[in-house]
């Protein structure tokens, strides 16, 4: 079992339908990154959190730290949206280490 | 804004060469990180750097080093190049060694084909 488990592994939407990406870890974090990563390869961060929610634009990402479960939320999906979006776990060790899910690839189709 | 470079965006190369891997950051970071990325298996850590010339193995170390002579330069080498090291490569960068939770910093990556 992955130390950082994300489902759905593929989502496809029709533009402007609300998206929940999930991602539950096993491992104690200091904190939770949700990353963009567009084709060609390029990986951009979007949120670090290590309690309660934060907002940015249409980007939602919670946590619940007893759970060991965060959601990325994207609201009015857009076709620009489509990207694999992968949570990690930062284990809070020195030079703040990453462990990687596998990613999830969301397709938004006009 | 943050810029992480690395050398090239695609890279050819035959079984048995040396092949070296460069990654620039532009903002004074600490830290520094080499991945791979394969499909069904994400992102995995390589090696990474929190200070000049140190550097501590990640989670598939084989096959690979690293040289970290500059504090905004972070190598890895493929001694000897296998089919196997056939890969996307990406290199990061973080602000502090002690800091929790930093936001890390991704390079475009390398697409690496070894025949």
């Amino acid at each position: 079992k992955n130390e950082v488990e994300q489902s759905p592994q593929n989502l496809t939407a029709q533009e402007g339908e609300f998206i929940t990406i999930n991602c539950s870890y096993s491992v104690g974090i200091s904190a939770l990154h949700w990353l963009q990563q567009h084709p060609g390869g390029g990986i951009v961060s979007l949120f670090m959190l290590s309690s309660g929610k934060k907002k940015h634009g249409r980007l939602i990402a919670t946590i619940n730290i007893q759970e060991k479960h965060s959601s990325l939320h994207i609201t009015a999906s857009h076709p620009r949206d489509s990207a694999v979006y992968i949570c990690a776990a930062d284990n809070g060790a020195s030079g703040s280490r990453l462990t990687f899910g596998e990613g999830t690839q969301l397709t938004v189709n006009p | 804004d943050v810029k992480v470079t690395q050398s090239s965006r695609y890279l050819v190369k035959r079984t048995g060469e040396k092949v070296f891997l460069e990654c620039v950051q532009d903002m004074d970071h600490e830290n520094m990180f080499w991945y791979r990325q394969d499909p069904g298996l994400g992102l995995r850590l390589i090696y990474f750097s929190y200070d000049v010339k140190m550097k501590e193995k990640g989670d598939i170390p084989e096959g690979y080093s690293v040289s970290r002579e500059k504090k905004e330069r972070f190598s890895l080498i493929l001694e000897s190049a296998s089919t196997n090291q056939t890969s996307m490569y990406l290199c990061a960068s973080s602000l502090l060694r002690q800091s929790l939770g930093e936001t890390q910093y991704f390079g475009p990556g390398t697409r690496l084909l070894v025949l």
